[in-house]
């Protein structure tokens, strides 16, 4: 059974870090594109990055370029997001998603998603 | 970017009906969308994947039509459990965009 479990969100203050992880399971994890997408309180969906199979190709919407990372650990079996300079306007709930088809960005695999609360 | 407009942001419908949500492109994407399903405090769920290919495991009453910039989900015959939160997603290019999203509510 494929399963992805987020972790690290919390509480963090304007300009502050976090790193968020997803330990994926029940699917060979270096075979396929992973990403990041957070839904903010009460809004629709954002994407946020995406990352090829071997981290060959990274993508990033505009809204956290320069401030966000998205790596892996295909040994380990893990997606990350370092998230830097945060604001307010980032607070969201965020998943970890599995691409159906290694660069068909289609997620047919989520977390449940961990909460990123920045405030003051 | 590309821009996804989903219509309408919200409708109400009963059990047994007939529902049909458009989805609009600011450009052409071929048939590279996606449709979602998110139920309150839920992560999303795949429905439909290239436009009308059917995500295993969903019922056959969800369907999707459409290319280039005009997409649609109908969903044949309303039942209880399928009142939630649809989201189209553009998989054309980056960065990839969603709908703004239609709540199919209960009449």
């Amino acid at each position: 059974e494929v399963q992805l479990v987020e972790s690290g969100g919390g509480l963090v203050k304007p300009g502050g870090s976090l790193r968020l992880s997803c330990a994926a399971s029940g699917f060979t994890f270096s075979s396929y594109s992973m990403n990041w997408v957070r839904q903010a309180p009460g809004k629709g969906l954002e994407w946020v990055s995406s990352i090829s199979s071997s981290s060959s190709y990274i993508y990033y919407a505009d809204s956290v370029k320069g401030r966000f990372t998205i790596s892996r650990d295909n040994a380990k079996n893990s997606l990350y997001l370092q998230m830097n300079s945060l604001r307010a306007e980032d607070t969201a709930v965020y998943y970890c998603a599995r691409d159906k088809i290694s660069g068909s960005y289609y997620f047919d695999y989520w977390g449940q998603g961990t909460l990123v609360t920045v405030s003051s | 970017d590309i821009q996804m407009t989903q219509s309408p942001s919200s409708v109400s419908a009963s059990v047994g009906d007939r529902v049909t949500i458009t989805c609009r492109a600011s450009q052409g994407i071929s048939s590279w969308l996606a449709w979602y399903q998110q139920k309150p405090g839920k992560a999303p769920k795949l429905l439909i994947y290239a436009a009308s290919s059917l995500q295993s495991g969903v019922p056959s009453r969800f369907s999707g039509s459409g290319s280039g910039t005009d997409f649609t989900l109908t969903i044949s015959s309303l039942q209880p459990e399928d009142f939630a939160t649809y989201y189209c997603q553009q998989a054309n290019s980056f960065p990839l965009t969603f709908g703004q999203g239609t709540r199919l509510e209960i009449k």
